[in-house]
């Protein structure tokens, strides 16, 4: 199995641009977690999905964050426009409900905002 | 409100030695898992090893193993014959609770702990 693959690992961008991020889950896996990591507030959910439904956005940040899984292999989450304090390292994991509740994570995405 | 504490930030090890790394964390539930993640400097987050609440014995993964003490809410993580490469951010997760008749898919992490294991 190929694991949890994300695009691009890097991405260097300006102020006010778009970003889009590119997450492909572990094939069979029914949900997709969408997290931010930052020294100064670690590792947070921003959202999931189950069966490609959103279930809980209660952590993404504001407006210029969004999210999508069109199907069952594909999410992205896109930042518009980009400020210099969305820069982080963003992760997608899948799970799937078997009742242990664990996830596994993508290799991540580092953003850069200047 | 669901926590998960990892009390010490940082420690080190010389390579070869056991080290344990302490978790302890709050819920009301009686029935539920326990992970520890690790975080290599190539920022990669994996799966360690998983505990069930309800099993009494506890999870070995070759040279990882937990100290499970259900009623003290404390589930830590022995590493024995530390390797340079386990050299990492260790975190402690459980899944949130969202009512309560039942938790979610939702993993509550702790803060991290920094493992140096020294040559």
């Amino acid at each position: 199995d190929a694991g949890v693959i994300q695009s691009p690992r890097h991405e260097v961008t300006e102020m006010g641009q778009e970003v889009t991020l590119r997450c492909k889950p572990i094939s069979g896996h029914d949900y997709l977690f969408w997290y931010r990591q930052t020294m100064m507030r670690g590792l947070e959910l921003l959202i999931y999905f189950n069966n490609n439904v959103p279930i809980d956005d209660s952590g993404m940040p504001e407006d210029r964050f969004s999210a999508k899984m069109p199907n069952a292999s594909f999410s992205t989450l896109k930042i518009q426009p980009s400020e210099p304090r969305d820069s982080a390292v963003y992760f997608c994991a899948s799970g799937k409900r078997v009742s242990s509740y664990e996830q596994y994570f993508g290799p991540g995405t580092r953003l850069t905002v200047t | 409100a669901q926590t998960v504490t990892q009390s010490q930030p940082e420690m080190s090890v010389q390579e070869a030695e056991t080290v344990t790394l302490s978790c302890t964390y709050d819920t009301s539930e009686s029935n539920y898992y326990l992970f520890w993640y690790k975080q290599p400097p190539s920022r990669q987050m994996i799966l360690v090893i998983r505990q069930e609440a309800y099993k009494q014995q506890n999870a070995t993964e070759n040279r990882f193993s937990v100290n499970f003490q259900k009623a003290a809410k404390s589930f830590s993580l022995k590493i024995s014959d530390s390797q340079l490469g386990d050299t990492a951010m260790y975190f402690c997760a459980f899944p949130h609770q969202e009512t309560p008749q039942g938790g979610s898919e939702k993993l509550v992490f702790g803060k991290g702990m920094k493992l140096t294991v020294n040559p």
